[in-house]
């Protein structure tokens, strides 16, 4: 029954090592979005993708980029991983409405560790 | 600007007790929906309620409702009962119009952790 896939659950990279995160989705939803959420904070939006339209947030790092080769699928690219870039990395889908109704459903996380 | 306030950093209760979690929000649009979302230790977000801005009825689901005061800006969240099972972080979320390319986005607020001791 699961709606939102994440994997992998944990992944633990290397300073600067590049790392790729990877979300689907069984609901066909047009819109997908990547969270990043550090401890005891709120999830904050790196960007988002309305079907094969990517949109950034003004202030994402260039560290970070996004891929959806299809409906199903988005990937969250870390080309140069920081320590600081350690938190909960959140995948979430809406279905296109209008006016703000469409509530986002969330897949249940990447914990990524840097060391 | 939007913003979301939740000033209730920690809650502790002992099962059985009734609990509200606040939530006061700011917002220019006369069209917005809010949401409640619980974040279990687990990490998934799941969502818990949307509510348009023109409907303040307020809403009962089992042990959990919310109050919805437009003239206070606030929409409420209270728990009956509690369990431990309701041991979490809960996010108040706040989504406006159309803001482009199909997408809404949501504003969080920081979220209160509620614990619910045995």
């Amino acid at each position: 029954d699961a709606m939102v896939i994440q994997n992998p659950r944990y992944q633990v990279t290397q300073f600067g090592k590049p790392v790729t995160l990877s979300c689907s989705q069984t609901l066909n939803h047009n819109v997908m979005y990547w969270y990043q959420q550090k401890s005891s904070q709120a999830p904050k939006l790196l960007f988002h993708y309305y079907d094969k339209d990517f949109n950034n947030e003004a202030d994402t790092p260039d560290n970070f980029q996004s891929r959806r080769p299809n409906t199903s699928f988005c990937f969250l690219d870390i080309r140069s991983p920081g320590l600081g870039d350690a938190a909960m990395y959140l995948c979430a889908t809406s279905r296109v409405a209008t006016g703000g109704r469409n509530e986002q459903y969330f897949g249940p996380g990447t914990r990524l560790t840097v060391t | 600007a939007q913003k979301v306030t939740q000033a209730q950093t920690e809650i502790s209760v002992v099962e059985k007790e009734d609990v509200t979690l606040d939530c006061v929000y700011e917002t220019r649009d006369t069209t917005y929906y809010l949401f409640w979302y619980k974040q279990p230790p687990s990490g998934e977000l799941v969502f818990l309620i949307r509510r348009n801005s023109f409907d303040e009825q307020n809403e009962i689901s089992g042990r959990y409702s919310w109050n919805f005061q437009k003239s206070t800006s606030s929409f409420n969240f209270t728990i009956t009962a509690s369990q431990v099972v309701d041991s979490a972080v809960y996010f108040c979320a706040l989504s406006d119009l159309y803001s482009g390319a199909g997408s809404y986005q949501l504003t969080f607020g920081k979220g209160t952790k509620l614990s619910v001791i045995p």
